[in-house]
């Protein structure tokens, strides 16, 4: 079964620490790839999205992420995190063939200052 | 800016209610989507419509309907509300035929069953 995997569930950051968060699906075709936010007490909004092309793909708000083929990955980036980028954070696939969008688990990010 | 808006932000009901979720999107969005989330588990899926009257069975249907008779309005029923099914419940739609478009997602509704 398709499947995404976000190995972090938890991470504590200080300001301005570089924040790497996991993502790695489990489908051998073509896939359209997302990472969502949802901040505290507000929806779950698209922070970037990869379909083809240029693997780095950069997002709102200074986040990027990079599709590696090979390891079935797209991890999120950010350089230097705020506090106002405490959040949850989701990794999602679309396969090509479906209308179905697969969400991993999510990370739960709190940035202290 | 597409909306999407659900009927109730927070509902409690007692075992065995049916319960009605209602969402709707503004942006004439061919497809829309019922997801529940739950702590730990992210989101999944439990039914979805790529039409007016169309539905397509998500990953976890089994306790859920759907009603689907307008394009912009998309209900999720739950014939007997058991407390299992207590969860936050998140609508979207998305517009096009392509998995690539982007979902967009409603405030949630916290359902709690007593």
């Amino acid at each position: 079964a398709q499947s995404v995997s976000q190995h972090n569930h938890h991470v504590i950051l200080s300001e301005a620490a570089s924040l790497e968060l996991g993502c790695n699906y489990s489908y051998g075709g073509t896939v359209n790839l997302f990472w969502y936010v949802q901040y505290p007490g507000q929806h779950l909004q698209l922070l970037l999205k990869y379909f083809s092309g240029d693997p780095l793909v950069k997002g709102i708000k200074g986040f990027e992420a990079e599709f590696i083929k090979s390891k079935f990955s797209f991890n999120l980036r950010k350089p230097s995190v705020q506090w106002s980028d405490t959040a949850e954070y989701f990794c999602a696939v679309s396969p090509h063939n479906t209308d179905k969008l697969i969400f991993g688990t999510g990370t739960r990010l709190q940035v202290f200052p | 800016d597409v909306k999407v808006t659900q009927s109730s932000r927070y509902l409690v009901k007692r075992t065995g209610e049916k319960v009605f979720l209602e969402c709707v999107q503004d942006m004439d969005h061919e497809n829309m989507f019922w997801y529940r989330q739950d702590p730990g588990l992210g989101l999944r899926l439990i039914y979805f419509s790529y039409d007016v009257k169309m539905k397509e069975k998500g990953d976890i249907p089994e306790g859920y309907s759907v009603s689907r008779e307008k394009k912009e309005r998309f209900s999720l029923i739950l014939e007997s509300a058991s407390t299992n099914q207590t969860s936050m419940y998140l609508c979207a739609s998305r517009g096009g035929t392509s998995g690539y478009n982007e979902q967009f997602f409603g405030p949630g509704t916290r359902l709690t069953v007593l």
